[in-house]
């Protein structure tokens, strides 16, 4: 069965530093995204990627947050400059054409910033 | 804007009762309803989805979902619980309009206790 894979499962990082989180979609999938849990909180909505280009994206993701599909296949988010609130468990997502088809879910990276 | 709120942050029955988890939304057109499952340290798990046919839907592992416009209600239930469903839930919408995106509930832990 198709899967959405992620890298690292868990990266550990010092305040300051960039991260890169990376995801392999769903190969014939078009639609691309990010969330994000902190612990013990919701799922939240991050940034939603279509055509190359961002489609949506939420308050959280000012402009230390970049996303970015460099080869057709990987489907990265960077985080400039993490501080310790950027601490969280980061899903990414990907979902077919149609509107009710459902997002796939990877099995998330916790990042962890010290 | 849609928003979705699970009633019980923290449910717990007894092997072999009945499941009940609720879900109410907010949507100002028809909306698209999921239910994902998150087992501890995995991803999202999709359980079932709503997408305008039945309004009683069926998913994996026995669990299903009926969506109530005049309630707007999308309460998921199994009929017999197994230790083995013990995990947290989440209750999220999105429309045909938008970019796909998912709002997602607080999320309800279930707790199965032999």
């Amino acid at each position: 069965e198709p899967e959405v894979t992620q890298t690292p499962s868990h990266q550990v990082t010092q305040m300051g530093q960039e991260v890169i989180l990376r995801c392999v979609p769903i190969s014939n999938h078009l639609y691309f995204y990010w969330y994000r849990q902190i612990l013990g909180q919701k799922v939240e909505f991050l940034v939603s990627f279509y055509n190359n280009e961002i489609s949506e994206k939420s308050e959280i993701f000012d402009d230390q947050f970049s996303v970015e599909r460099p080869d057709g296949s990987n489907f990265t988010l960077k985080i400039r400059s993490t501080k310790l609130e950027d601490s969280a468990m980061y899903f990414c997502a990907s979902r077919g054409t149609g509107g009710n088809t459902e997002a796939f879910f990877g099995q998330g990276t916790r990042l962890t910033v010290v | 804007a849609q928003s979705v709120t699970q009633l019980g942050s923290h449910v717990s029955v007894s092997e072999g009762a009945l499941v009940l988890l609720r879900c109410n939304y907010s949507s100002s057109v028809p909306p698209y309803l999921f239910w994902y499952v998150q087992y501890p340290n995995q991803g999202l798990q999709l359980l079932l989805k709503y997408t305008s046919a039945a309004t009683l839907v069926k998913g994996i592992n026995g669990f299903e979902a009926e969506f109530k416009k005049s309630e707007t209600s999308f309460h998921l239930t199994k009929p017999s619980a197994h230790m083995s469903d013990a995990a947290e839930y989440f209750c999220a919408v999105t429309t045909s309009g938008n970019t796909g995106k998912l709002i997602f509930g607080q999320g309800t832990t279930l707790q199965v206790k032999p």
